[in-house]
């Protein structure tokens, strides 16, 4: 059980339209859900913290602005990039945590934007 | 500040045993945890320390040290597909994962 999905999988845009990314917790109720972005030999970086019914939580850095969250079920979140650029060009992974600490974050497979 | 500390990149040879340490210092401890990630996937789960001592799961060990600030992730009988990234994070007190570079792990045969 834990399983995350997120689509799509790879997409490529061109400069200033958005792109939206689905994030889905198939098998269990996601009390937060999170966004990251990484970008080539880098760590993840947390991008923002969605709880379902609320506004997302963003971290310092991140416009919230460009990078639309809504968490409109337990079981879905989406990420939209609004006027994308180049620079938003990145590997951007969704997670959902479950409630239970021990258990962590299980992670959707990701999705690589390339914005040209 | 909080801040995750741990090696770039390794090296092993396969069949033999690696340990990947990491330091934390965090604001509140809620638990250590370690990922794997494979190039170009998502991490996945390997491990979570909230107490001291070790943790045994099948070829992967998992220590915590909580006076010391220090885990560590021991893997054993190394096989060609565990080459990946190893991410050390700690939850903080407000239970969010502080995440650190990860560690680049390559086996040779």
């Amino acid at each position: 059980g834990a399983v995350v999905s997120q689509h799509p999988s790879r997409v490529i845009c061109k400069s200033g339209t958005s792109v939206k990314i689905e994030c889905r917790s198939l098998d269990f109720q996601a009390t937060t859900m999170f966004w990251y972005r990484q970008f080539p030999k880098q760590s993840l970086m947390l991008m923002a913290t969605s709880n379902e019914g609320s506004k997302a939580t963003y971290e310092q850095g991140v416009e919230k602005d460009k990078f639309l969250i809504n968490h409109a079920s337990l079981t879905l979140s989406t990420l939209t990039v609004t006027s994308a650029h180049p620079e938003d060009s990145s590997f951007y992974i969704c997670s959902a945590g479950r409630g239970d600490t021990s258990s962590g974050q299980y992670f959707g497979p990701g999705t690589r934007l390339t914005v040209t | 500040g909080q801040n995750i500390d741990q090696p770039t990149e390794m090296t092993a040879t396969e069949g033999a045993i690696v340990q990947i340490n990491c330091t934390y210092q965090t604001s509140g401890f809620n638990g250590l945890f370690w990922y794997q990630q494979h190039a170009g996937e998502a991490p996945t789960f390997l491990s979570y320390n909230v107490l001291d001592g070790l943790e045994e799961k099948g070829r992967f060990s998992s220590f915590l040290s909580r006076s010391k600030g220090y885990s560590y992730l021991l893997l054993k009988e190394l096989q060609m597909k565990d080459s990946a990234s190893y991410l050390c994070a700690a939850m903080d007190s407000n239970y969010q994962l502080i995440w650190g570079a990860g560690t680049k792990l390559i086996i040779k045969p």
